[in-house]
């Protein structure tokens, strides 16, 4: 097994530019999530998703946007790239046993780092 | 998500235990205490998870306090390898936030030769 796949491992943009930060697992994961971590700073999460067609906020939303079209691909898209944007990206997977529990450990990607000018 | 509290920074000499400390006095019952740690440059790795009973692995041990408000995790013999930032969190178990999982800034560990 990869795990959890992330690319690309660096990126730059400028101000305005649009682009999509890919991720992907093959360990049919039903829960999937981004974080960002900007330096000196702890993980903040931007989008999750439950499973394929469900989506929903975290703590920083704002600025991206996601879908969750199969179980394996989770791509977190900015539309227009800002300086505030610049940060450290990390997917993350988990399974989702029966019933409500959180028996389940996290697996992390490698990171992008987007830099955005 | 029930929140967690953890001390900014915790410092050890090499070779000696650590004991990193965790107070998550709102969990729930299915709960289950989780903790990571990161590396420098690196992403997150899964360290130990435990519900109510202590766990022991080959990273770490956690002891989980018998109220479960609190949760202890041992590294018997620190390592310079084991500097890090390490993270005590408790994944949201149910309810419309299923699934969200939030990290706080948790402790930077630093270990002396």
């Amino acid at each position: 097994n990869a795990g959890v796949t992330q690319t690309p491992k660096f990126q730059v943009l400028k101000t305005g530019q649009s682009m999509t930060l890919q991720c992907a697992q093959d360990m049919n994961h039903e829960y999937m999530s981004w974080y960002r971590q900007d330096p000196g700073m702890g993980l903040r999460l931007i989008h999750y998703s439950v499973g394929a067609g469900i989506t929903d906020q975290g703590e920083v939303p704002n600025g991206y946007n996601v879908s969750r079209s199969t179980t394996e691909d989770f791509p977190l898209r900015l539309l227009s790239a800002a300086p505030s944007q610049t940060s450290v990206y990390f997917c993350a997977s988990r399974a989702r046993t029966g019933g409500f529990t959180t028996n389940e450990k996290l697996f992390f990607g490698s990171g992008t780092q987007l830099s955005v000018l | 998500d029930a929140k967690t509290t953890q001390p900014n920074s915790m410092e050890s000499n090499e070779e000696e235990p650590v004991h990193l400390p965790c107070n998550h006095s709102t969990i729930s019952g299915t709960d289950y205490i989780h903790w990571y740690r990161q590396l420098p440059s690196q992403g997150p790795e899964y360290v130990i998870h435990g519900l109510t009973s202590n766990v022991n692995n080959r990273m770490a041990s956690l002891a989980i306090a018998e109220d479960r408000k609190s949760s202890t995790l041992i590294l018997h013999r620190a390592t310079l390898r084991d500097a890090a930032v390490y993270y005590c969190i408790l994944p949201n178990a149910g309810g419309t936030s299923y699934g969200k999982l939030t990290f706080g800034q948790g402790t930077i560990l630093t270990v002396h030769p």
